[in-house]
């Protein structure tokens, strides 16, 4: 099993381009977040989604969209990149909480983006 | 939706010294609690994670944490720090609505 893939792993970008990230998982998990890591803010999550066909917004969700349309795949797209958005980007799966009970996210190896 | 702190950015040990890592929370409800280590330019794995039963919950590469509910805390330990372990700890908590919400993190540095 491949886990979770992220592609790709580099990019750089001038202000105002556009760009999709893409996030593979082959664990049939319900759940995938997409997450931002900044220097001394930890992992803010954008947005996430619950099932295919389904997303929502997360903490920072601004500049950002997201699709589902495979349960496997979730799309982080940017429409006009800003160099606040210059951050490495996370994927994470999981199973749906059984009963109540969290299950841990699988990470992806990360997107590392910078916005001139 | 509970807040999850950790006390300190930075930790500094030596080679074979106690791994002290402090994650405390906030939540009236038993909580779900993780702890995530990431490496450098890698993505995060799971060293341990607490949902019910025994407060003291054992990891992978030695570590583990207790969970008091009185202290409301979470600290991951480590009784002899290994150069290997030089990465950044991240300990998590659920975040409500499938969520989870992560600590700002700590590094922790292995001096040989």
């Amino acid at each position: 099993n491949a886990g979770v893939t992220q592609t790709p792993k580099f990019r750089v970008l001038k202000t105002g381009q556009s760009m999709t990230l893409l996030c593979a998982q082959d664990m049939n998990h319900e759940y995938m977040y997409w997450y931002r890591q900044d220097p001394g803010m930890g992992l803010r999550l954008i947005h996430y989604s619950v099932g295919e066909g389904t997303t929502a917004k997360g903490e920072v969700p601004d500049g950002y969209n997201v699709s589902r349309l495979k349960k496997q795949n979730f799309l982080l797209g940017l429409e006009s990149a800003a160099p606040s958005q210059t951050s490495v980007y996370f994927c994470a799966s999981s199973y749906s909480p059984l009963r109540g009970v969290y299950n841990e996210q699988f990470f992806g190896p990360g997107t590392r983006l910078t916005v001139l | 939706a509970q807040s999850v702190t950790q006390l300190g950015s930075h930790v500094s040990v030596s080679e074979g010294a106690l791994v002290l890592l402090r994650c405390n929370y906030s939540s009236s409800v038993p909580p779900y609690l993780f702890w995530y280590v990431q490496y450098p330019n890698q993505g995060l794995q799971l060293l341990l994670k607490y949902t019910t039963g025994a407060t003291l919950v054992k990891g992978i590469n030695g570590f583990e944490a207790e969970f008091k509910k009185s202290e409301t805390s979470f600290h991951l330990t480590k009784p002899s720090a290994h150069m290997s372990d030089a990465a950044e700890y991240f300990c998590a908590g659920e975040g409500g609505s499938e969520k989870l919400v992560f600590g700002k993190g700590t590094k922790l540095t292995v001096n040989p």
